[in-house]
C-alpha cells in the first residue's frame, strides 16, 4: 500500500488558514488522495478527495503537487470546531467487491483562540 | 449528514455473552462496513458487505460475524464477547465500489466487555 506521512500534530490560530501537509511519494497513477477528519468521540467525516487537479468544496481545498507525491489540505478560516484528527489516505485496498480505506495515525490539529 | 444510525450507542457486557450491534442507513447505499477503533491501531476493517446477503471478511474478522438481510441494515455479532473486543465500533456506507471511495461513517458504538 502507498504510505502516507503526516505531522503528528499542528496548532493553528482561530480564523487563520490551517495547512495540513501529507507526503505520499509512492502513490500510483490511478490512486486518489482522500482527506477525512475525526472530531473527538465522533465517527470519521469525509472532507475532500482529488486525483491530479486541485479541488475545493465548502469545507476545504486540496492542493496536489504536480508530481502527486504530496498534498496539502487547507481549511481557509479555522474555527475551534475544526480541532480534530485529520487523516490523509491515498490507498483504498481493492477487494473483489469492495474497498477499504486504510487509515494511518493522522495529524492532530488544535485550533486555538 | 448521511443517514446512518448505530445502536446501541453504548453497551457494557460480560465476557462470554453474545452481542449484536446494528447499523441502519437511509441512503440506499450498496456497500456497508464495520470498523473498530482502538488506541494505537487506528481504524481497522472487520467485515464489509457489497449487497444484500453478500459479505466478506476484513483484516480483523476473527470472533465476529455479520449479516445483511436488507439493504438498510448491517448487523455485527460477537458470538462470545471477550475483553479484547472492548472497542469503539463504527459503521460506514459507500455508494460505489469504484474510485473514488467516499465513505460515510456512523456515530459509533462504544462496547465494553468486562
Amino acid at each position: 500500500d502507498a504510505k502516507t506521512t503526516q505531522p503528528t500534530s499542528m496548532d493553528c490560530a482561530e480564523g487563520r488558514a490551517a495547512n495540513l501537509p501529507c507526503n505520499h511519494s509512492t502513490i500510483s497513477g490511478n490512486e486518489y488522495v482522500y482527506w477525512y477528519r475525526q472530531i473527538h468521540s465522533q465517527g470519521p467525516q469525509y472532507i475532500i478527495h482529488g486525483l491530479k487537479n486541485n479541488e475545493t468544496n465548502e469545507m476545504a481545498s486540496l492542493i496536489i503537487t504536480e508530481d502527486r507525491k504530496s498534498s496539502t489540505l487547507i481549511l481557509p478560516h479555522a474555527t475551534l470546531r475544526d480541532t480534530a484528527v485529520y487523516y490523509c489516505i491515498v490507498r483504498a485496498r481493492l477487494m473483489e467487491y469492495g474497498n477499504k480505506l486504510v487509515f494511518g495515525a493522522g495529524t492532530i490539529l488544535r485550533v486555538k483562540s | 449528514d448521511a443517514g446512518i444510525t448505530q445502536s446501541p450507542r453504548h453497551k457494557v457486557t460480560e465476557t462470554g455473552t453474545p452481542v449484536t450491534l446494528r447499523c441502519h442507513q437511509t441512503e440506499n447505499h450498496r456497500y456497508m462496513y464495520w470498523y473498530r477503533q482502538d488506541p494505537g491501531h487506528g481504524l481497522r476493517l472487520i467485515h464489509y458487505s457489497y449487497g444484500v446477503k453478500d459479505t466478506d471478511k476484513g483484516e480483523v474478522s476473527d470472533g465476529y460475524s455479520v449479516s445483511r438481510s436488507k439493504t438498510e441494515d448491517f448487523l455485527l455479532t460477537l458470538e462470545s464477547a471477550t475483553s479484547s473486543q472492548t472497542s469503539v465500533y463504527f459503521c460506514a456506507i459507500s455508494e460505489s465500489g469504484r474510485p473514488p471511495y467516499e465513505q460515510y461513517f456512523g456515530p459509533g458504538t462504544r462496547l465494553t466487555v468486562t
